[in-house]
């Protein structure tokens, strides 16, 4: 199947610093992939959509400034957690669609980022 | 009322046994309709898309009915490696995802 890497696995910050998480879509071009964030034991949350070469498109309710998102080539995107605070902790899981052919796309999901802001 | 509902179990049964999960949504223009399953502080991976017709994958047999805006995954003869969240997922216009909070599941011995 299509892979999807996440980088970095985890990462603890102090609170007020910036935070970069990369997407890559190893063996497929993805003209969109997707931001998702899980708190624990919640329902995978869309946060935004991510499409080369334009602006993202946020969900209601997340902050764009925020959380600013980057998709400047066709296998990778940049999810940059701003000024992060401990209420961002959470489970930021990246997905990419592919396409499958016969007008089916499947989104792939990356092995997701642990945040942990203190 | 949230877009996608689930019973969030836990759902506890012995090996061997056959076990249904359901969901129901509430988007009517809901246009493509998948289960996933998420181990423990893994990424969710797709299990099956479904279909109105419905569709079968070895012991794995999924259902959608539109009127009633109701889905159903049920598996047959559970292994231990069954054992992990099912999460029921609607997908509207575009592509992005909805998911349901999830059904966990616990085959044991």
């Amino acid at each position: 199947g299509a892979v999807v890497s996440q980088h970095p696995s985890r990462v603890i910050c102090k609170s007020g610093t910036s935070v970069k998480i990369e997407c890559r879509s190893l063996d497929f071009q993805a003209t969109t992939m997707f931001w998702y964030r899980q708190f624990p034991k919640k329902s995978l949350m869309l946060m935004a959509t991510s499409n080369e070469g334009s602006k993202a498109t946020y969900e209601q309710g997340v902050e764009k400034d925020k959380f600013l998102i980057n998709h400047a080539s066709l296998t990778l995107s940049t999810l940059t957690v701003t000024s992060a605070h401990p209420e961002d902790s959470s489970f930021y899981i990246c997905s990419a669609l592919r396409w499958e052919g016969r007008r089916n796309e499947t989104q792939y999901f990356g092995p997701g980022t642990r945040l942990l802001v203190l | 009322r949230k877009e996608v509902e689930q019973d969030p179990g836990p759902f506890n049964v012995p090996e061997g046994a056959t076990v249904a999960f359901n969901c129901t949504y509430s988007n009517s223009a809901s246009q493509s309709f998948f289960w996933y399953r998420q181990d423990c502080r893994k990424e969710p991976k797709l299990l099956m898309s479904v279909y109105s017709s419905g569709n079968e994958d070895g012991r794995f047999t999924a259902q959608l009915n539109r009127a009633s805006q109701y889905i159903s995954l049920l598996i047959r003869d559970s292994k231990l490696s069954d054992s992990a969240t099912y999460l029921c997922v609607v997908s509207n216009s575009g592509y992005a995802l909805n998911f349901g909070k999830g059904t966990s599941l616990l085959v044991t011995p």
